[in-house]
């Protein structure tokens, strides 16, 4: 079976600050993808990354940046120089490319960005 | 706006009572998946079709069921609601299954 740890179940920092959320899988299979969504107050899951398990190159969009590692199983996701509106739930999600095609969630990190 | 369209965006009912949950899936998208989320137990799969037919099956309750129309959309089924029926449920789509799912707003299921 699937497993997604978040271990952090909410960070509250300062406007500006970076900051970064942890995911930790576990699955026996080879190949799969990783997602991250994130969910605003508004409560729509908004689709923000997805990777394969067989590339592992770290990936920037603006100021959101996603670390694979294979070895360690994690999948960390880092906001830099946070905003107010970055304020939200943020998920991470496994998905194998064989067989049942679910997303197993974690259970979310609840990100707080102060003014 | 993701494209996927889900009514009706509350829903408050009683004890005992059945509702249906629809959802309009992006244009072109074969799989709908059905995912509820509930503060104890997180976002948890319920079932997927994809064109048609049914797929994939989570945790979904035998007093819980689906479908999917000819023209793609599809429906989920709640009867003989229980208080922890409460929750926020969830429709995605996707043009197959090996790509990323994109979901609706939810509909948010309160039963008194």
């Amino acid at each position: 079976a699937q497993k997604v740890t978040q271990a952090q179940t909410e960070i509250s920092v300062v406007e500006k600050e970076d900051v970064t959320l942890d995911c930790v899988y576990e699955t026996r299979d080879t190949t799969y993808y990783l997602f991250w969504y994130k969910q605003p107050p508004s409560g729509e899951l908004v689709f923000l990354i997805r990777r394969n398990s067989f590339d592992e190159q770290n990936e920037i969009s603006g100021r959101y940046s996603w670390n694979f590692q294979k070895s360690t199983s994690s999948f960390n996701f880092t906001i830099t120089a946070s905003q107010v509106v970055d304020s939200a739930v943020y998920f991470c999600a496994l998905r194998l490319i064989q067989g049942a095609q679910k997303l197993v969630f974690g259970q979310g990190t609840r990100l707080t960005i102060n003014p | 706006d993701s494209g996927v369209t889900q009514t009706p965006k509350h829903l408050i009912t009683a004890t005992g009572q059945r509702v249906t949950l629809r959802c309009s899936p992006r244009s072109g998208d074969l799989s709908v998946y059905w995912y509820q989320q509930s503060l104890d137990q997180g976002l948890q799969f319920l079932i997927q079709y994809y064109n048609g037919e049914e797929r994939a099956k989570g945790n979904i309750l035998e007093r819980f069921s689906a479908q999917q129309f000819p023209d793609l959309h599809s429906e989920l089924n709640l009867s003989s609601l229980e208080l922890g029926d409460s929750a926020l449920y969830f429709c995605a789509s996707s043009v197959e299954g090996y790509t990323e799912a994109f979901f609706g707003q939810g509909t948010r299921l309160t039963v008194v």
